[in-house]
C-alpha cells in the first residue's frame, strides 16, 4: 500500500513568488492536514481538508490557503513568499480525521528555501 | 488555545538505562499521540492515547496518559542506539473546546542514545 506522496521533495524560491506543494494521500484516506515544521517554532497546523472543504485552520495568514480535489488529493499555496517561509511542509492523511482510532500518516514533506 | 509542553527537550543517556519524557498540555483532549522523527524524515506514528490511564507499549517505549493531569509520558526501558530520535507528542485540537487546530505539537525530545 503506497504511503503518502508528497511533490516535490525540494524547492528553492525567491521573495515574493508564489508556490505550490502537493500531496497524494493514502488510497482510501478522505482527510489531508498540512503542518509547517521550522526549527524555532517547530511545528504549526495549517489547515485540514476533508471532502474537499476546509475542516480546520490554523493561525497563518492568507498567503497561506489549500484545496483539495475529489480523489482527496490536496494542494497547498503560499503566495508572495517571505524569508521565514523557508520549512519542511509537511502533510498527513488518515481516513476521516475524526475516527477515534484513527492514526495521521506523514508524508516525508517538501522543503522549501526562500532565497 | 491549547498549548502543549514537552521536557525535557534534550536527552542524553547511555544504552541500558531508562528514562521518562514528559507531556504536558492545557486544555482537555481526548486524543494525544506520539511521534518519532530521525534526521531529515518525515513523522512516524508510535502511538494514539484515548482514554484516561490508557498504556500502550510497543518494545522498549511504554506511553501513558492521564487526562485529568493533562500529562502524558514516554517511558523507554534499557535504551538502545537506534532510539536514538526526536519524539513528539501531539494533542488533537479539534477535540478541546472551541479549538480549530487539527494537531497541537510538543517543541519535540532530541534523545541521543550513547554506547
Amino acid at each position: 500500500k503506497a504511503g503518502v506522496t508528497q511533490t516535490p521533495r525540494y524547492l528553492i524560491k525567491t521573495r515574493g513568488q508564489q508556490v505550490t506543494l502537493s500531496c497524494s494521500p493514502i488510497s482510501g484516506h478522505r482527510s489531508v492536514s498540512w503542518y509547517q515544521q521550522t526549527p524555532g517554532q517547530g511545528l504549526q497546523f495549517l489547515f485540514e481538508y476533508f471532502s474537499e472543504t476546509q475542516r480546520n485552520k490554523g493561525n497563518f495568514p492568507g498567503r497561506f490557503s489549500g484545496r483539495q480535489f475529489s480523489n482527496s488529493r490536496s494542494e497547498m499555496n503560499v503566495s508572495t513568499l517571505e524569508l521565514g517561509d523557508s520549512a519542511l511542509y509537511l502533510c498527513a492523511s488518515s481516513l476521516t480525521g475524526t475516527g477515534i482510532y484513527e492514526k495521521l500518516f506523514f508524508g516525508s514533506g517538501t522543503q522549501l528555501s526562500v532565497l | 488555545e491549547l498549548k502543549v509542553e514537552q521536557n525535557p527537550l534534550f536527552l542524553s543517556m547511555q544504552e541500558g538505562k531508562n528514562y521518562t519524557i514528559y507531556c504536558n498540555y492545557s486544555t482537555t483532549s481526548d486524543r494525544l499521540y506520539w511521534y518519532r522523527q530521525d534526521p531529515g524524515k518525515s513523522l512516524e506514528s508510535l502511538f494514539v492515547l484515548l482514554s484516561n490511564g490508557a498504556v500502550k507499549q510497543e518494545g522498549r517505549l511504554m506511553a501513558s496518559l492521564d487526562t485529568k493531569a493533562r500529562l502524558s509520558t514516554l517511558h523507554i526501558t534499557a535504551a538502545v542506539h537506534d532510539l536514538s530520535a526526536t519524539y513528539f507528542c501531539a494533542v488533537d485540537g479539534s477535540l478541546t473546546q472551541g479549538g480549530s487546530e487539527k494537531l497541537v505539537f510538543g517543541k519535540g525530545t532530541k534523545l541521543t542514545v550513547n554506547p
